[in-house]
């Protein structure tokens, strides 16, 4: 059974820590990505990973940096957290092959405070 | 801009009934097609998916139809149950690339008992 595990369900945090967010998947896939989701916006691309040590911008990087250093973990940082990156973010992971049915499998999704 | 909308944030429909949640996608890049759900507190899990070279994938109670020429597609549960209450995505790839899905802003659906 695939599985991606996100290091923590609910964390809170004070403006201007340093955050990490990890996430680890046993697929050995090539592709990890992280989401954030908000009401109304949907799951908006952070940033993504087609390989170790590799990483592109998604469509909201700023505030963001990310770190592969291994094949089966990926992690997001926040610099300096601040309030308006309260939300609830979602790891995913993807085989590198493009078929039919290889779907994205996501994470539980680790909801953050930043207060 | 976004490339991929869901313009109805939420539907409420009857238990027994069909549930259609709909999806539009600017990008003519986009062939193959995703439908997530999600529910509170949890990741998205797949449900369905279509190729851009068919009109119509069906499993069980889930159908998805493309209409490549409206750049539309859209999700039928039938019958509807309860637990289908979820938050539903509908997300998109473009052709070539085995990278990053743009996603919806996601549909609820409320499917009352």
């Amino acid at each position: 059974d695939v599985k991606v595990t996100q290091s923590s369900r609910y964390l809170v945090k004070r403006t201007g820590e340093k955050v990490f967010l990890e996430c680890v998947q046993d697929m050995d896939h090539e592709n990890m990505f992280w989401y954030r989701q908000d009401p109304g916006l949907g799951l908006r691309l952070i940033y993504f990973s087609y390989d170790v040590k590799m990483k592109e911008k998604g469509d909201i990087p700023e505030g963001y940096s990310v770190s592969r250093e291994k094949k089966e973990r990926f992690s997001l940082i926040l610099e300096s957290a601040s309030t308006n990156q309260t939300s609830m973010y979602l790891c995913a992971s993807r085989d590198r092959v493009f078929v039919v049915g290889s779907e994205a499998f996501f994470g539980q999704g680790t909801r953050l405070t930043v207060v | 801009d976004q490339q991929v909308k869901q313009n109805s944030p939420s539907l409420s429909v009857q238990e027994g009934r069909i549930s259609i949640l709909n999806c539009d996608y600017t990008n003519s890049m986009f062939d193959y097609f995703l439908w997530y759900k999600k529910y509170p507190a949890e990741g998205p899990t797949f449900l369905i998916s279509i190729s851009s070279i068919k009109d119509k994938n069906e499993d069980g109670r889930f159908t998805v139809f493309l209409n490549k020429s409206a750049k539309h597609l859209s999700l039928h549960i039938v019958p509807s149950q309860p637990g289908d209450s979820a938050v539903y995505f509908c997300a998109a790839l473009p052709r070539g690339s085995a990278r990053q899905l743009t996603f919806g802003s996601g549909t609820q659906l409320t499917v009352l008992p």
